[in-house]
């Protein structure tokens, strides 16, 4: 078990519906990162947050977004989804939004998403 | 941005043999840090190994070691006495020291297969 915890393992849901993954980071961790891998594109950054706010963001489609709590814990929100948005979502999470320190990132075990 | 390349999609060993997996990147920037992550069946990333750019020592964590060479911006990762527990995907990634981002930047990834 990392300590990074995310709901739910597994989704199943139709081309056109909004899903909601969620993430609750290590204890201590204030930064929080998503995911996506897919087959064909590998794993790509998506967002990241840090105590809230957000960070950075990486290839992350309009469709989607996310927020981070005042717990830490975090959400992606997909809408609008396609075929194509069937992939693995990681969450990862780290002590601080950066250096000093090689912050190494905590992943999950990932939520896998069927789009139909 | 900061490109990560695995030009080994597929690697195999037998067990007790040792096996290095290459990777190079893409950089302008003279500090950053380089990670190998390992993904088994589980689909869980686990970190395996980690090499700061400033520091000319290669990193080393038991059977697992890498050939960091700055200059040639090649971090190849040494399995030693390789197991059949080590079968898995291995991902290169790069994470700035000066972006503010900080997320990581993977390669496609190495599947490597443990014989017996």
């Amino acid at each position: 078990d990392s300590g990074v915890t995310q709901t739910p393992k597994h989704l199943i849901t139709a081309t056109g519906q909004r899903v909601t993954l969620r993430c609750s980071p290590r204890s201590g961790d204030l930064s929080v990162y998503w995911y996506q891998q897919s087959l064909d594109q590998g794993l790509q950054f998506l967002i990241q947050y840090y105590n809230g706010e957000e960070r950075a963001k990486g290839n992350i489609l309009e469709r989607f977004s996310a927020q981070q709590f005042p717990d830490l814990h975090s959400e992606l929100n997909l809408s609008s989804l396609e075929l194509g948005d069937s992939a693995l979502y990681f969450c990862a999470s780290s002590v601080s939004a950066g250096f000093p320190g090689a912050n190494v990132l905590t992943f999950g075990a990932g939520s896998r998403l069927t789009v139909l | 941005a900061q490109t990560v390349t695995q030009s080994q999609p597929e690697m195999s060993v037998q067990e007790a043999e040792t096996v290095t997996l290459s990777c190079t990147y893409d950089t302008s920037e003279s500090d950053y840090y380089l990670f190998w992550y390992k993904q088994p069946p589980s689909r869980q990333m686990i970190l395996v190994i980690r090499q700061e750019a400033y520091k000319q020592q290669n990193a080393t964590e038991n059977r697992f070691s890498v050939n960091f060479q700055k200059a040639a911006k090649s971090f190849s990762l040494k399995i030693s006495d390789s197991q059949l527990g080590d079968a898995a995907m291995y991902f290169c990634a790069y994470r700035s020291y000066s972006n503010s981002g900080y997320a990581l930047n993977f390669g496609k990834g190495t599947s490597l297969l443990v014989t017996p």
